[in-house]
């Protein structure tokens, strides 16, 4: 079974600054997907980010950016310039094609002013 | 367009009621997933659907736990004789399916929060 840990249950970080949160996964797959999600207290899940597991390439949208290490089965969260709305709760999904879909426990990150 | 609708948004009942969660999806995908969250955890899987099949159903937690998708769209959760520890968020959500190169990302609704008193 596949099982994703987020090592960190608490994070914060003062405004602009950078933050990094972790997320590693245990498979035997060598294809699947990995996304981060962000719930804010309205419970609403965003997608934060998304990676392919046979693309390289990191994945970079706007402010957040990913270091994916397949060999590792590590995919952390980098969030630069940190803004008081990024004050959230923030997952990890594992997901493949056959509709496997394991979340971590999450990450609180808290943006102080 | 619209996003993935859940209702209730929220559902009180009392130990032993059935109750019936509701998920529409965004309209053209075909798959659909429900999940359960706990507070302060993260969701945890319970069915996936494609189409009107339910393809894997690992993660309903027993046979009081049940959901059916009969034209393909939207889904009922079904919960029978209900106990104080169902009690949770019950997130569905969407997507357009697997597919050859593209990744296949989930669209949540927002939850139905359900009491069991």
């Amino acid at each position: 079974a596949q099982t994703v840990t987020q090592s960190q249950p608490e994070m914060s970080v003062q405004e602009a600054e950078t933050v990094t949160l972790s997320c590693t996964y245990d498979t035997s797959e060598n294809n699947y997907y990995l996304f981060w999600y962000k719930q804010p207290p309205s419970r609403q899940m965003i997608l934060v980010i998304r990676q392919e597991a046979y693309k390289q390439q990191n994945a970079t949208e706007n402010r957040f950016s990913v270091n994916f290490q397949k060999a590792a089965k590590s995919f952390s969260l980098k969030i630069s310039d940190s803004q008081l709305g990024d004050t959230a709760m923030y997952f990890c999904l594992y997901n493949t094609n056959a509709g496997k879909s394991t979340f971590g426990d999450g990450t609180t990150l808290t943006v102080k002013p | 367009g619209a996003g993935v609708s859940q209702t209730p948004s929220n559902k009180v009942t009392e130990k032993g009621k059935y109750v019936e969660l509701r998920c529409d999806p965004i309209s053209g995908h075909t798959a659909l997933y429900w999940y359960r969250q706990s507070l302060g955890q993260g969701p945890e899987f319970l069915i996936y659907f494609q189409g009107t099949g339910a393809a894997d159903d690992s993660g309903l937690p027993n046979d009081r736990f049940f959901a059916v998708r009969p034209e393909g769209s939207v889904s009922t959760l079904k919960i029978q004789r209900t106990e104080r520890g169902d009690s949770a968020v019950y997130l569905c959500a969407s997507s357009l399916g697997p597919r050859q190169g593209g990744i296949d990302t989930q669209y949540f609704g927002p939850g139905t929060r359900l009491t069991v008193l």
